[in-house]
């Protein structure tokens, strides 16, 4: 199993783009996350979903939209960059019946 | 809300015994977890505590106490590989919202 696969691994945008982070598993999984990690802050929670078709905002949604058209995907989509969405993403999933979160390899993110 | 306060830096000698304390705050609790991340790595899962009292997982044990609110992390004999940034985390109402510490980045030492 390949587990959290998330594309790409670094993108630098310029301000006012917008972008896809894609995030993929093949687990099954119901609920799936996106993290930002900044340096001394955690990781913070940016949009969840419980399964195909349901989301919602975490602690930092704006400026982030996301959508679950299937079970295995869950893309971030950032709307019009801004330097302050610099960070690192990981996209996250685990089952119903484990608490145990697997995280993607992440993606790094700079926006200049 | 949720808030979790851990130490920021913990150094220890390879070979020996090192406790990361993690007191959190929440709303309704449904449990305490913990990731391991090394620098340039994602977060991998250590353990769960929904109960009070120990759980092993070889060199690594996680104790929680719901009455004081606070957990630790307990690594044995300490390698090298270790060092790491180590988070704990609470889920949030339906356990699907994870909530973190801004973490705990140990160094073990020779």
């Amino acid at each position: 199993n390949a587990g959290v696969t998330q594309t790409p691994k670094f993108q630098v945008l310029k301000t006012g783009q917008s972008m896809t982070l894609q995030c993929a598993q093949d687990m099954n999984h119901e609920y799936m996350s996106w993290y930002r990690q900044d340096p001394g802050m955690g990781l913070r929670l940016i949009h969840y979903s419980v399964g195909a078709g349901i989301t919602d905002q975490g602690e930092v949604p704006n400026g982030y939209n996301v959508s679950r058209s299937t079970t295995e995907d869950f893309p971030l989509r950032l709307l019009s960059a801004a330097p302050s969405q610099t960070s690192v993403y990981f996209c996250a999933s685990r089952s119903d019946t484990n608490y145990g979160y697997t995280f993607g390899s992440g993606t790094r993110l700079t926006v200049v | 809300g949720q808030s979790l306060e851990q130490p920021s830096e913990v150094t220890a000698v390879e070979g020996a015994i090192v406790q990361i304390n993690c007191t959190y705050q929440t709303s309704g609790f449904y449990g305490l977890s913990w990731y391991q991340q090394h620098d340039g790595g994602a977060p991998t899962f250590l353990s769960y505590n929904a109960l009070d009292g120990l759980e092993e997982t070889g060199r690594f044990s996680s104790f929680l106490s719901r009455s004081d609110s606070y957990g630790y992390l307990l690594l044995q004999e300490l390698q090298m590989k270790d060092s790491a940034s180590y988070f704990c985390a609470v889920p949030g109402a339906g356990s699907y919202q994870l909530t973190f510490g801004k973490g705990t980045k140990l160094s073990v030492i020779p």
